[in-house]
């Protein structure tokens, strides 16, 4: 079985400061990670995977992410957030072709 | 490249009362999925289709929830009846592939039971 915990339900930031998002998985096989974000009515988009090899990984918007496998987590990060950066953030993990998603981040982002 | 298509994008039914949803993935994609979105939640997998066969329903609600992928192309995932617990979004997503493809998902359709 394999699980996705996101630590932080919501986070507010100011616009052009950092974030970083928390989301720590357990999994007894190797996996595949991804975060996706989810604008208000709108199905999930794919801002970056993890599939092998580079443990920092590079998506669209600014947005990065680094792979640990030591302490199982895959933090989401973006050194400057627009306004346009709200949304919900969705860590997820995937195994045999199942996706499992973690709880979501909204992330609220104030002028 | 069009993406994924559901319809209706929102309903209002009773309880009690049918509904069904539909999805047309991106062409090309052998792999379909319905999930279950509950407000401030992440999605749930209900079913996934490899082509037209069903290869993981084991969280579908089977006494109320049925799903089709005829032909391996175009999917329905219907209720009946519904209850007011089932008010939730309803996403179908689509894959080239298993294992690490991405998913692709559509813009939901955000039932009401009342």
């Amino acid at each position: 079985a394999q699980s996705v915990t996101q630590l932080d339900s919501q986070v507010p930031v100011f616009e052009e400061a950092p974030v970083e998002l928390r989301c720590n998985y357990s999994s007894s096989v190797s996996v595949y990670l991804f975060w996706y974000v989810q604008y208000p009515n709108q199905g999930l988009q794919l801002l970056l995977k993890y599939l092998s090899g580079s443990t920092l990984v590079k998506g669209i918007n600014g947005f990065e992410a680094e792979f640990n496998k030591s302490q199982t987590s895959f933090h989401l990060r973006k050194p400057s957030v627009h306004i346009s950066d709200t949304a919900e953030y969705f860590c997820a993990v995937s195994s045999s072709g199942q996706l499992t998603f973690g709880g979501g981040t909204r992330v609220l982002v104030k002028p | 490249e069009a993406g994924v298509v559901q319809s209706p994008r929102y309903k209002i039914i009773e309880k009690k009362q049918p509904v069904a949803f539909w999805c047309n993935p991106i062409s090309g994609h052998n792999t379909l999925y319905w999930y279950l979105q509950n407000l401030g939640q992440g999605p749930e997998l209900l079913i996934r289709y490899e082509n037209e066969e069903a290869v993981d329903d084991s969280q579908l609600p089977k006494d109320r929830f049925s799903a089709e992928r005829l032909k391996g192309v175009d999917s329905t995932l219907k209720i009946q009846p519904a209850e007011l617990g089932d008010s939730a979004v309803y996403l179908c997503a689509s894959s080239p592939s298993t294992g690490g493809a991405e998913q692709y998902f559509g813009p939901g359709t955000r039932l009401t039971v009342t």
